[in-house]
């Protein structure tokens, strides 16, 4: 199994262009999640899904928009880049909310 | 989700025990304590969670006390590769799955 997947690994972007963060799961997992960490901070939620179809925000979902439409792919757009969105972005799946996760890599993100 | 408190930073010498402590004094009765890390720039990795019992897998234990306000993840012989920031999270078994990641301690461990 690979495991959780998250394309790209690094990405620039300019103010106000948008792009799409990719995360993929082998694991048939039902809950997947998306997290950011900023440096000297703990990771903190930005949207998440308990299966195919239904997604809902975290703690910092502003500024990013989710869709579930397999179990595998749970992928992250940001509509209008800022600079304020810099920042190391997380995947996680389990097999249910309550279970322990499984994080990707990460996406090394710098918005100028 | 009750609140954790970890010292900042701890150090252990290669092949000796490493006990990183957390406090949760005010945790519920519905609460699990997980334990996770992150070594260097990576995704974090899951290492154990228990309820009130004491629990041991292939990586570590975790020893909860029986009033549940406080616990310690144990690395029974530390090595190199164990230098990460280790995070103590409590959480409800069946939320939104969020996990609450604080500070964490940083370990280093030291040849």
């Amino acid at each position: 199994n690979a495991g959780v997947t998250q394309t790209p690994k690094f990405q620039v972007l300019k103010t106000g262009q948008s792009m799409t963060l990719q995360c993929a799961q082998d694991m048939n997992h039902e809950y997947m999640s998306w997290y950011r960490q900023d440096p000297g901070m703990g990771l903190r939620l930005i949207h998440y899904s308990v299966g195919a179809g239904i997604t809902d925000q975290g703690e910092v979902p502003n500024g990013y928009n989710v869709s579930r439409s397999t179990t595998e792919d749970f992928p992250l757009r940001l509509l209008s880049a800022a600079p304020s969105q810099t920042s190391v972005y997380f995947c996680a799946s389990s097999r249910q909310e309550w279970n322990e996760q499984f994080f990707g890599p990460g996406t090394r993100l710098t918005v100028l | 989700d009750a609140k954790t408190t970890q010292p900042p930073s701890m150090d252990c010498a290669e092949g000796r025990a490493a006990n990183l402590p957390c406090n949760h004094s005010t945790i519920s009765g519905n609460e699990y304590v997980y334990w996770y890390r992150q070594i260097h720039s990576q995704g974090p990795q899951y290492i154990i969670h228990g309820l009130k019992n004491n629990e041991t897998n292939e990586m570590a234990s975790l020893i909860i006390t029986e009033d549940r306000k406080s616990s310690t993840l144990i690395l029974p012989h530390a090595t190199l590769r164990d230098t990460a920031v280790y995070y103590c999270i409590v959480r409800v078994a069946s939320n939104t799955g969020k996990l609450i990641f604080g500070q964490g301690t940083t370990l280093q461990v030291k040849p």
